[in-house]
């Protein structure tokens, strides 16, 4: 058991919904990355968030947002969906990038758009 | 950017035998290259882990191998179980941020 849980579990929304999915980070972890894993694809990388910023992003529009509080739990907010934004969404949290390399995975979110 | 696949989409082995997973990458950049399991359900699962520099690492029934000329990572699972069927992924560690940059995965089928 890796202590990094999401929630909701699963998701139904419609196109042009908006969408936020939550998650707390394993014990300790500071950082938090967000990955979408399309059907019989592996992860893609959203963004990461430390001490509250994001620190990172990928090849994501800026209808993906995201935030990190204090506690270091995070939440990604996705706008205006789409129905390729079909995905599981995954969070992941580790020690600061130049600690250990490891990233803890959460189960994840399975959202579908309708 | 960077990019990391696998050669094959599917694999199956027979319980007791020895599983190879193939992975190709395309750019040098990563500081470390891991492979990940990912069940049915769950999120993706920490196996073994490489650095760059090296070529050889082996951890529990799990050997993973670099060969940095030809660009190609794979990880060797011995005396396969049935627990061992889930879909195995390779990554790359971005050298500057840590973020892991994905292959497509390989499921592996255990057979009893």
């Amino acid at each position: 058991e890796t202590g990094v849980t999401q929630s909701p579990t699963h998701l139904i929304k419609t196109r042009g919904q908006q969408v936020t999915l939550r998650c707390s980070s394993q014990s300790g972890h500071n950082t938090v990355s967000w990955y979408q894993q399309a059907l019989g694809q592996g992860p893609q990388f959203i963004f990461q968030y430390y001490r509250e910023e994001e620190n990172g992003r990928g090849n994501f529009p800026p209808r993906f947002s995201g935030l990190q509080f204090p506690n270091y739990s995070s939440e990604l907010n996705v706008n205006a969906l789409e129905l390729d934004d079909s995905a599981l969404y995954l969070c992941a949290s580790s020690l600061p990038f130049g600690g250990s390399h490891e990233q803890f995975f959460g189960p994840g979110t399975r959202l579908t758009v309708l | 950017g960077e990019s990391v696949g696998l050669h094959l989409p599917t694999l199956s082995v027979q319980e007791g035998d020895n599983s190879i997973i193939n992975c190709a990458y395309s750019n040098s950049a990563s500081d470390y290259f891991i492979w990940y399991k990912q069940e049915s359900g769950k999120g993706p699962q920490f196996i073994i882990d490489i650095r760059s520099n090296m070529d050889k690492r082996q951890g529990q029934r799990v050997t993973v191998l670099l060969n940095k000329t030809v660009k190609h990572l794979s990880l060797q699972i011995a005396a396969t179980q049935p627990g061992d069927s889930a879909v195995y992924f390779c990554a790359g560690r971005g050298s500057t941020l840590g973020r892991l940059y994905f292959g497509r995965g390989t499921q592996l089928t255990v057979w009893p």
